[in-house]
């Protein structure tokens, strides 16, 4: 069973719209990461959020920490068509040498 | 920027033959993976391999194996390929392990036929 789970599995939204994907994980955690992967690309990281943080920011992303519910959440204002792509959320059961992907959410940015 | 090089794109091969994807980094990490993503997108580790250290998932099987000269390379080895092996294969490094962010290459897409 994955340890890291976002949802929802699908979004599509318009340019300029806000949107916001969640992520549930089972462990306890050093620190969760969201990844986001384009087609034909690798994934690459978007935002590290370590267990003692609950919010962070990079650029027109957030990304939100909540350890008691084991929750996180990625927001993106302002979306473009760019930004259509995987959102995976990441995390280290602690102690552990491996970073766990959730599933990942398909998110669609139509113009 | 590309840090994380991958060849070859892809591959198409017949069941039983031997391949083998190559990926370096020039990032100076100390730490590189491999991972293999199926068609929903789904990621699943399987090899660490740091200071020449190699750490495996035990649910990888027997047919595959990581071969590394130095610590910017970490080649993958799938001997007598099997459907199920179709998929993108994912290299990544990081600085340590565990939280560190993680520097992933383009993929290798394989086929087999």
């Amino acid at each position: 069973s994955q340890l890291a789970e976002e949802n929802p599995w699908a979004l599509s939204v318009h340019e300029g719209e806000s949107v916001t994907v969640n992520c549930s994980y089972k462990t306890s955690i050093t620190a969760l990461q969201w990844y986001r992967q384009k087609s034909g690309e690798g994934p690459a990281q978007l935002i590290l959020i370590r267990s003692n943080e609950r919010e962070k920011r990079n650029g027109r992303l957030r990304a939100t920490l909540d350890t008691s519910s084991q929750s996180s959440s990625l927001s993106i204002t302002a979306t473009r068509c760019e930004d259509t792509a995987v959102y995976f959320c990441a995390t280290d059961s602690s102690g552990s040498w491996q970073l766990i992907f959730g599933s990942g959410t398909q998110l669609t940015v139509m113009p | 920027e590309t840090a994380v090089f991958q060849t070859p794109n892809y591959h198409v091969t017949q069941v039983g033959n031997e391949v083998s994807f190559n990926c370096k980094q020039t990032l100076g990490h100390d730490t590189m993976y491999w991972y293999k993503q199926d068609s929903k997108k789904l990621l699943k580790i399987m090899f660490s391999y740091n200071n020449k250290q190699l750490i495996v998932n035990e649910t990888v099987p027997r047919r595959f194996s990581p071969q590394s000269s130095d610590k910017a390379h970490l080649n993958l080895r799938i001997k007598s390929v099997e459907p199920e092996d179709s998929a993108v294969y994912l290299c990544a490094s990081s600085a340590g392990t565990g939280v560190d962010t993680q520097y992933f290459g383009p993929g290798t897409r394989l086929l087999v036929l």
